[in-house]
């Protein structure tokens, strides 16, 4: 059973301060996306990063992507309060478009 | 361009009754997968629907089955409701069964009292 280990679970901090949150798995992955959920909605995609050691920038956010395609990270650069919300990671099995899901990361940012 | 809508938003059901919702994709989309998601928790995948037909599952029980239409709608029944069941139920949207890339509608809210 693959699974996807996130990590912190919770995060509180101050506005304008820097943060990183961890995807690690024994597995392999396809390609490994980031979500950002609010409350009562559902997940929307941030990313997706498919080639081992790939980084991609959003605005103040940076993903990679590990070399052996088996972990991920999120780092938010002066993260705002507008940054708030939870954070998954997805892995894609190859050829399914089957997700597994880490259980998220909770990120509160206080002005 | 209409992203993935799901109804109802909420639902509030009894335990043993039975349960449908409702999920259309994103408009260009084929592909339809159903996500479970329990509070504080990351979803989990419960079937893909491609071609009126379910192609892959996860581990849910026969209590959970599903449909697609012919315009790639869909729709998720639970049967038997356990008070376990209460959750987020999310539809995702992608183009192909191979897509990674998916799009999630809003979910709905099932509560089993």
């Amino acid at each position: 059973t693959q699974l996807l280990e996130q990590s912190p679970q919770f995060l509180s901090i101050q506005e304008g301060e820097n943060l990183t949150v961890y995807c690690n798995s024994s597995s392999v992955f396809s390609s490994l996306q980031w979500y950002r959920q609010e409350p009562g909605e559902g997940p929307v995609l941030l990313v997706t990063v498919v080639t081992g050691g790939e980084v991609k920038k959003l605005k103040r956010l940076t993903f990679q992507f590990g070399d052996a395609r088996k972990d991920s990270s999120l780092h938010i650069t002066a993260a705002q309060p507008g940054d708030t919300g939870l954070y998954l990671c997805a892995g894609a099995q190859s050829n399914t478009g089957k997700l597994i899901f880490g259980q998220g990361t909770t990120l509160q940012v206080k002005p | 361009d209409a992203g993935v809508t799901q109804s109802p938003t909420h639902l509030i059901k009894t335990r043993g009754q039975q349960v449908t919702l409702r999920c259309s994709p994103k408009s260009g989309h084929d592909t339809v997968s159903w996500y479970q998601q329990a509070l504080g928790q990351g979803p989990q995948f419960i079937f893909q629907y491609y071609e009126e037909e379910e192609r892959q599952r996860g581990n849910f029980p026969d209590r959970f089955s599903g449909h697609q239409f012919p315009n790639y709608s869909s729709e998720l029944n639970v049967n038997a409701l356990l008070l376990g069941d209460s959750a987020l139920y999310l539809c995702a949207s992608s183009w192909g069964t191979g897509a990674y890339e998916q799009y999630f509608g809003p979910g709905t809210r099932l509560t089993v009292t």
